[in-house]
């Protein structure tokens, strides 16, 4: 149980264009979400905290406008890089709270995003 | 306010040895902890976590991790590496509802 899944594992794309990232839990319903981002031999970066049906919250020094988040669903969150640049490219990884489970994230396998 | 302090971003260790992995914490609640470990271009599985029940905590493929209040510690022990434990391994703390907060992580090597 407590699967997260993320798609796509992998995407290139080029510079200016955007990219969407999925977040899914598959067997339990996140009330919260998180997108982390990791640089290379770095720990994670928490960006911001999604709650079902409101708006995310942002970690500071993160551009709201560029990373967008929806949790639309109780399971499933999206990261939107918008106008993405080279410096965006990074691992992005979400985890995902269970209902009434406040201790434990369940992390997804992560997105490896490269815009050149 | 919580923090997570890794001692030694990289361990060698050779096959068939001990593993320590040390982890200090700061909270200024009773914290939740948590050992993450990382393969490459994956994400983290949990290990083992400490939630406030018994202070050494047994996790899987032969990991334990001890909570120690007075020392503010939360090291990870295995007694006999294996090759395939190689890997970045993270402590974590939250606080309940807090969101974790990582160390920087230990890439632990192991050699034949």
């Amino acid at each position: 149980g407590a699967v997260v899944s993320q798609h796509p594992s992998r995407v290139i794309c080029k510079s200016g264009t955007s990219v969407k990232i999925e977040c899914r839990s598959l067997d339990f319903q996140a009330t919260t979400m998180f997108w982390y981002r990791q640089f290379p031999k770095k720990s994670l970066m928490l960006m911001a905290t999604s709650n079902e049906g409101s708006k995310a919250t942002y970690e500071q020094g993160v551009e709201k406008d560029k990373f967008l988040i929806n949790h639309a669903s109780l399971t499933l969150s999206t990261l939107t890089v918008t106008s993405a640049h080279p410096e965006d490219s990074s691992f992005y990884i979400c985890s995902a709270r269970a209902s009434g489970r406040v201790y434990e994230q369940y992390f997804g396998p992560g997105t490896r995003l490269t815009v050149t | 306010a919580q923090s997570v302090t890794q001692l030694g971003s990289h361990v060698s260790v050779s096959e068939g040895a001990l593993v320590l992995l040390r982890c200090n914490y700061s909270s200024s609640v009773p914290p939740y902890l948590f050992w993450y470990v990382q393969y490459p271009n994956q994400g983290l599985q949990l290990l083992l976590k400490y939630t406030s029940a018994a202070t050494l905590v047994k996790g899987i493929n032969g990991f334990e991790a001890e909570f120690k209040k007075s020392e503010t510690s939360f090291h990870l022990t295995k007694p006999s590496a294996h090759m395939s434990d190689a890997a970045e391994y993270f402590c974590a703390v939250s606080s309940g509802y807090s969101t974790l907060t990582f160390g920087k992580g230990t890439m632990l090597l192991v050699s034949p």
